[in-house]
């Protein structure tokens, strides 16, 4: 079975610096994704970033990067020049990748992040 | 295109009360869930479907029952509630993406605040 666990529950950040959140999984599979889902508080779940385990590079989207670490099983969102917006929660995921994939997702406890101005 | 949609948006129930909760998608998707978010444990899945009248058990799937008589549509029941199943319940589809060999690609309805009394 697999598990996610994010171990930071709440951070904060200053308007315009950097913050990084945490995220280990533990999975027997080869082949699998992982994500990072943003929750504002709209409660809607948006999906920030995606990153395919067979891919050594690490997956960026604008202000959001992370670092992937295969062998560690560790996966880090790192959030850059944040903005008031970025406040939400935010849940890292594991999906298994095979042809059979029923898409099932498997969530980490979420970290609530704070960007003060 | 509507995407996921819940019905109802918020409900309040007394114990042993029953309800059903309505998850409907205008995108044609095979695969359907129905999550739950409870404070410090992220979102677990409650049940699924590969398809049109098909079902089957998540990691939390006490106390629900679901059916999928419709491919757009996917109904989670509780047919005796009690407090532990007060949460934010969320249903999300997904297809599996062409070329991808496993990546499912999943949209989120806007969840539904039960509370048990």
């Amino acid at each position: 079975a697999q598990t996610v666990t994010q171990s930071q529950p709440e951070m904060s950040v200053q308007e315009a610096e950097t913050v990084t959140l945490s995220c280990t999984y533990d999975t027997s599979e080869n082949n699998y994704y992982l994500f990072w889902y943003k929750q504002p508080p709209s409660r809607q779940m948006i999906l920030v970033i995606r990153q395919e385990a067979y891919k050594q590079q690490n997956a960026t989207e604008n202000r959001f990067s992370v670092n992937f670490q295969k062998a560690a099983k560790s996966f880090s969102l790192k959030i850059s020049d944040s903005q008031l917006g970025d406040t939400a929660m935010y849940f890292c995921a594991f999906m298994k990748r095979h042809s059979g994939n029923t898409g099932k997702l498997i969530f980490g406890q979420g970290t609530t992040l704070q960007v003060k101005p | 295109n509507a995407g996921v949609t819940q019905t109802p948006k918020f409900r309040v129930l007394k114990t042993g009360q029953s309800m059903t909760l309505l998850c409907a998608q205008d995108m044609n998707h095979e695969y359907m869930y129905w999550y739950r978010q409870d404070p410090g444990m992220g979102l677990r899945l409650i049940h699924y479907s590969v398809g049109e009248g098909t079902t089957a058990k998540g990691e939390v799937p006490d106390g629900y029952n679901v059916s999928r008589l419709k491919k757009q549509n996917f109904l989670l029941g509780l047919e005796s509630a009690a407090p532990s199943q007060t949460s934010v319940y969320f249903c999300a589809s997904s297809y599996m993406v062409p070329g991808t060999g496993g990546y499912n690609e999943q949209f989120f309805g806007p969840g539904t605040r039960l509370t048990v009394l």
